[in-house]
Formats: structure tokens, sequence, C-alpha cells
């Protein structure tokens, strides 16, 4: 049972245009959200997170809005780069003791310049 | 600050072997998590250790244990390797309370021939 689903697998964007990957959840208990970026060869860096008392958080180039009534996320990353090419995880969390992080499968970025 | 570190980078190990992969954590972080980074399968949470004792553990069989030490590194150990162990094993550590927070190694490359 997936409680945190990327379905697309991949995107492709041009240089300079909006990137924006979506994560969908089924707990109702997540309370926090974030967004990994991974490259080959090197573990998930973490980019931006939102609480689930928030429905938007903004970092640079990075937006992640959270609709809760859908069950809904999404990462906007504007203007795309090329070095923004990567695999990009949601992940969320619950407030409940002793939980980890569920993680999404990934969506893989690329950006053409 | 240095981050998280694993070793060893690759380890190939033949069916029915046992394998130990190590993390040392970022100074001040006492809570190791372990995920496995399986091919298509995002990151499966596996372990969570914090101040030496271990407060979850996801949906793998006991052949997959750890433990954390006194100064909060962590070892991993597969038993009785399958070939379906194959993956990129990522370790992760957070300051204590924050799980949300999570900085990821650059993983240990396990092939199981």
């Amino acid at each position: 049972d997936q409680q945190v689903k990327q379905n697309s697998p991949s995107l492709s964007v041009q240089e300079g245009r909006i990137s924006i990957l979506n994560c969908d959840y089924t707990n109702s208990m997540f309370d926090y959200f974030l967004w990994y970026k991974k490259y080959p060869a090197e573990g998930p860096t973490f980019l931006i997170s939102i609480s689930s008392i928030k429905d938007k958080n903004e970092d640079g180039r990075f937006t992640v809005f959270l609709n809760k009534s859908a069950k809904h996320l999404s990462l906007h990353i504007v203007p795309s780069q090329p070095g923004d090419s990567a695999v990009y995880f949601c992940a969320a969390e619950t407030n409940q003791a002793g939980t980890a992080l569920i993680f999404g499968k990934g969506t893989t970025l690329s950006v053409s310049s | 600050e240095a981050g998280v570190t694993q070793s060893p980078t690759h380890l190939i190990k033949t069916r029915g072997q046992q394998a130990t992969l190590r993390c040392s954590p970022i100074s001040g972080h006492t809570s190791v998590y372990w995920y496995q980074q399986a091919l298509g399968l995002g990151l499966q949470f596996l372990l969570w250790y914090d101040e030496g004792e271990e407060r979850n553990r996801g949906n793998f069989p006991p052949r997959f244990s750890g433990r954390q030490f006194p100064n909060y590194s962590s070892e991993l150990n597969v038993n009785a390797l399958e070939l379906e162990d194959s993956a990129l094993y990522l370790c992760a550590s957070s300051r204590v309370g924050k799980s949300y927070e999570q900085y990821f190694g650059p993983g240990t490359r396990l092939t199981v021939t």
C-alpha cells in the first residue's frame, strides 16, 4: 500500500520554463511534507518542506503547494535550469512518535537547454 | 561541517553471505535512518535508531538488522543475502525530534551475485 505516490516517473522541460512535479498521498495523519533531489551516485538532498498547516512555501526558484482536501502537493521550479535535472522524491511524515519519512518512487526531471 | 558518510561505497557479495554497511552521522545528530533504494521502488524505510535504540523498522525481514554505537554511528547487517537485496542502501541522520530534516549520505551500492 503506497501512502505517497508520484504518478509521473519522468518529466521533460525546456530551460527557462516551469517544472511542476506532483505528489499524492493517502494518509490524512501526515503533517509534514518534503521534497528531496537526488543526483546519480549521490544521496538525496533536502530541497524544501511544508507543514500541513500551510498551503504554500517558497524558497527562491522552488515553491511547494499543498492541497490538503485533495491530498495533493506539488513542487514548482521557475525558471527551470539544466542543473535541476535529477530525480525528485516527495516524502511525508506523521507526528506520531516512532515514525519515519515515507517516500514516493520519484520523478526524473530532465531540463534541456 | 562534515556530512553523513557511508562505507564502503560498493560491496559485492554472493548469495547466502552476510553484508555489513556502516554510517557516520553528522556531528550533533543522534538519529540514524537506513533506507533501501532498489531499482524502480524508490526509497524504502528500513530502520531508525536514536540514542542507541531501535525506534522503528520498516517492512523488511529479520535478516535485516543493525545497531547504533555510543558515538551515534551505525551498522546495517544483512544476513543470508538474496539476489533481490541488490540495491543502494542510504543512511540519513537528523537531530533528535527532527526526523523531518534528514540528511543523507551517498549510499552503499550492494550487489549480490
